[in-house]
């Protein structure tokens, strides 16, 4: 496995369900992204983690609940989502935001909530 | 509120022309720039990161910086079919890559 790599692709939940997005590097990246990218909207970033530790929540509500257990691994925790949710979740990661390197996306995961 | 500004497109060249992508930004100490490339459907990939005035070429592509003027470009050489996807500008500001502002991005379209 190379890059970074999302799970699920693609992911239908009703609103009162809770379900987890996995987003795992193989780049030996420090640092790690979610971001929320809409129709014809830019991309938003939601959570940033730098070596394990939560550095950045862009005001996203509590349905969405990071976890970072270790800098290869990130995980974005749903429960009792709204419709307006719907959108392709991002994963990315780069090696140390300070020195402003590039970020390297995953796939994405596309959730619809019903 | 920072922002990165793009011209949403469609951008329609001709196969082989230059197809010139512009972005604008808010932030004055906005530090490096990146362009991606967007497939439908697809993921982010990095086409070309720029962080000091002037140009940076790398193949068929270059960047162009103005900081005076805030604003980044992208100039794609002989444009193929294969290069009609969105390109997003993404920028990092004074607060470093902590706080990437990506634009809306420009959609462009290369006509066989």
């Amino acid at each position: 496995e190379t890059g970074v790599t999302q799970t699920p692709r693609h992911l239908v939940m009703g609103m009162t369900n809770k379900k987890s997005l996995k987003c795992e590097q193989h780049l030996g990246h420090n640092a790690m992204y979610w971001y929320k990218q809409s129709a014809k909207k830019p991309l938003e970033l939601m959570f940033v983690y730098n070596f394990k530790e939560q550095t950045e929540n862009n005001s996203v509500p509590s349905r969405f609940s990071p976890e970072c257990p270790n800098s290869s691994h990130l995980f974005l925790h749903l429960h009792t989502l709204q419709p307006e949710d719907s959108a392709l979740y991002l994963c990315a990661s780069s090696q140390d935001p300070q020195t402003n390197q590039p970020q390297h996306f995953g796939d994405g995961t596309r959730l619809s909530i019903l | 509120q920072k922002e990165v500004e793009q011209n949403s497109g469609p951008l329609s060249v001709p196969e082989g022309a230059i197809a010139s992508l512009n972005c604008t930004y808010s932030d004055r100490g906005s530090q490096s720039f990146f362009w991606y490339r967007q497939y439908s459907g697809k993921s982010p990939e990095l086409i070309m990161f720029i962080y000091s005035n002037g140009d940076k070429e790398d193949g068929r592509f270059t960047a162009q910086l103005n900081k005076a003027s805030q604003y980044v470009s992208l100039l794609i050489r002989d444009s193929q079919p294969s290069d009609s996807a969105t390109y997003l500008c993404a920028v990092n500001p004074s607060g470093g890559g902590f706080k990437t502002i990506f634009g809306a991005g420009t959609r462009l379209f290369v006509k066989a």
